[in-house]
This record gives C-alpha cells, sequence and structure tokens, in this order.
C-alpha cells in the first residue's frame, strides 16, 4: 500500500503571501493518480487539483499543482483569507484511494 | 446541479447497529463510483471503499473490509454504510463522495463531496 507523507505539518502565513505544500509518496505513482483537496472547518473537504495539474471546476487559478514520480506540490501564488484551512493529497491504485495526513495553512 | 445529500446525525449505544444514507441528484447515479470517507473527531481523511450502483461492485480498503457494509439502490440513486455492531471507536463524521475513475480525462479524485453525518457511539 502507498504510504503518503505531507510538509510541513503546519504552514503561517499572511494574505498575499505565496503558500507551497508538498505531498511525497512511498513509492512512484502515475501523475493522473494523485488529487488535491481543500477542508475548512466545519465543512465537508473541496476537490481543487486532479491529475497532479489540473483544476477542478470553479477552482481559482492562484492554485496550481505540480510534480511527478513521488513528489507533488500544490501552491497557492497569493493566499486569500477565505484559503485558509486544511489541504489533503490523495493517491488512487488498483481500487484504493489514500489520504495524506494534511498540511493546516492558518493566518500568520 | 450535482449533489449528495446524506442522512442526519446519529446517536448509539455500543454494540448497536446503523444504516446511514447518501443520496445523489443531478447525474446519472448508476453509472458513477460512490464511496465512503471517514474523520475521526480532530483528525485526518480515511478512506473507507467504494460501490458501484449499476452493478453493485464493492471495493473496500483493507483497513475497513469486514468493519463497514457498503450498498445502494439505483431505482432510488441512494447508497448505504452500515455497522452490524457499532464501537465507540466508530464516532466520526462519514462523508459520501462521488469517485472518479476515469482514463478519458485522466481523473482519478472525489470530485463531488455529501455534506456529513456525525456518528456518536457512546454509553
Amino acid at each position: 500500500e502507498i504510504v503518503l507523507t505531507q510538509s510541513p505539518d503546519t504552514l503561517s502565513l499572511s494574505p498575499g503571501e505565496r503558500a507551497t505544500l508538498s505531498c511525497r509518496a512511498s513509492q512512484t505513482i502515475r501523475n493522473t493518480y494523485l488529487a488535491w483537496y481543500q477542508q475548512k472547518p466545519g465543512q465537508a473537504p473541496r476537490l481543487l487539483i486532479y491529475g497532479a495539474s489540473s483544476r477542478a471546476t470553479g477552482i481559482p487559478d492562484r492554485f496550481s499543482g505540480g510534480g511527478s514520480g513521488t513528489d507533488f506540490t500544490l501552491t497557492i501564488s497569493r493566499l486569500e483569507p477565505e484559503d485558509f484551512g486544511v489541504y489533503y493529497c490523495q493517491q488512487y491504485g488498483s481500487f484504493l484511494f489514500t489520504f495524506g495526513p494534511g498540511t493546516k495553512v492558518d493566518i500568520k | 446541479e450535482v449533489q449528495l445529500v446524506q442522512s442526519g446525525a446519529e446517536v448509539k449505544k455500543p454494540g448497536e447497529s446503523l444504516k446511514i444514507s447518501c443520496k445523489g441528484s443531478g447525474y446519472r447515479f448508476p453509472s458513477y463510483w460512490i464511496g465512503w470517507v471517514r474523520q475521526m473527531p480532530g483528525k485526518g481523511l480515511e478512506w473507507l471503499g467504494i460501490i458501484y450502483p449499476g452493478d453493485s461492485d464493492t471495493r473496500y480498503s483493507p483497513s475497513f473490509q469486514g468493519q463497514v457494509t457498503m450498498s445502494a439502490d439505483k431505482s432510488i440513486n441512494t447508497a448505504y454504510l452500515q455497522w452490524s455492531s457499532l464501537k465507540a471507536s466508530d464516532t466520526a463524521i462519514y462523508y459520501c463522495a462521488r469517485h472518479r475513475l476515469s482514463n478519458e480525462d485522466y481523473n482519478y479524485s472525489l470530485d463531488v463531496w455529501g455534506q456529513g453525518t456525525t456518528v456518536t457511539v457512546s454509553s
């Protein structure tokens, strides 16, 4: 089973700053199998990025995904107040989905 | 509008059974995998498994195989998650989510989520 790790655990930033979140897989995964989600307190998660770099419907272009192999990143170019929350990466393989432990982005 | 609407919060005692539901609308329900995600209090997301309502093909996470049962009724666009004997450690929010497993648009993700069902198990 592929294990995902995310870093950092917490990222403290100010609105307008750039956020770079990391997701590392224990084995190489296909780019198409990597997705990112945002979760705000008291809300269900929301899909941001699929296929490692494709934005989901309605997601602003300040969110971008990249990476390949075992190392993937989610970048938020300029943080808006509504972007603070927890971000999870997710991978798929053989009818099995797994999530990373999450990175919390909070207000500095 | 594509939507998943889940049943309401439940409070149960250890050993009791429970079945929660997730109703889809705005899309062709039988043609998309639908699955469940657990979030224990203050913790991250854990994937339980998926079911294809069209033929009831079901796949479980090894961690949850035997612990829960998934089912679906395509005639009423509803998926279910059930427990035969609840434990205190089942206390969590359970989300249903539409799953995309698509080679056509390279999309293997959970693209639509329900609002969550809070399950509390306490004596």
